[in-house]
């Protein structure tokens, strides 16, 4: 069973680094073609993705937030950590991280349930 | 610019068919990428309806089609129920980008 689960602060302040990490379990990370994903999605608005790293450790970002973001993995805990910085109030947002098993073009196919960040001072 | 164009809403009666457009380019869609449509009810996480433009996941009712031509997609939903007022994303990957995009959404309403 494929499961999926973001973890990180609720609050944080503007200028602050954000810290989310990605807990899975039922697959690896390190099986060819598997990669997982960060996406966003401010209250009210669509979705948007942010970041994907893949099991050869190639990193894609968000061309409009590549300078703030960083993906990495650790196989051996099955996690998946995003950090963001210098944040600010427009990304405030839930933030899912999500599975694709057949590359970095392939299908979503099983998400976390999500995580709220508020940013505020 | 690297976008994919949803209709913001569409509507019908319960027993209607409704199509949600996905537009897009020539770096995504029109380069022959997949196209994915998402499912999410509110105050849930999106779950995968249609993957590599025209199958259905297991467990999906075949009520959900979708089609792609050149640089646009589309999903079809037969036979309208009430359940299926949701937010439905299309998804493909961008090869000026190097990354994934969504669209924009599209709010299905049942009246």
């Amino acid at each position: 069973q494929v499961t999926l689960r973001e973890s990180g602060p609720a609050l944080v302040k503007p200028t602050q680094t954000l810290t989310l990490t990605c807990t899975f379990s039922g697959f690896s990370l390190s099986t060819s073609g598997v990669c997982v994903s960060w996406i966003r999605q401010p209250p009210g608005k669509a979705l948007e993705w942010l970041a994907l790293i893949d099991w050869d450790d190639d990193k894609y970002y968000r061309t409009s937030l590549k300078t703030r973001l960083t993906i990495s993995k650790d196989t051996s805990k099955n996690q998946v950590v995003l950090t963001m910085t210098n944040m600010v109030p427009v990304d405030t947002a839930t933030y899912y991280c999500a599975r694709s098993w057949r590359g970095n073009s392939g299908d979503l196919d099983h998400w976390g349930q999500g995580t709220l960040v508020t940013v505020s001072s | 610019q690297s976008v994919l164009t949803q209709p913001p809403s569409v509507s019908g009666a319960p027993g209607q068919r409704v199509i949600i457009s996905c537009t897009g380019s020539s770096s995504n869609i029109g380069a022959g990428y997949d196209v994915h449509w998402y499912q999410q009810l509110p105050g849930t996480a999106p779950k995968v309806l249609i993957y590599d433009n025209n199958n259905r996941p297991s467990g999906v009712p075949d009520r959900f089609s979708a089609s792609k031509s050149g640089t646009s997609a589309s999903l079809a939903i037969t036979g309208l129920q009430a359940e299926d007022e949701a937010d439905y994303y299309c998804q493909s990957y961008d090869n000026s980008l190097r990354g994934s995009l969504f669209g924009g959404g599209t709010k299905v309403t049942v009246l």
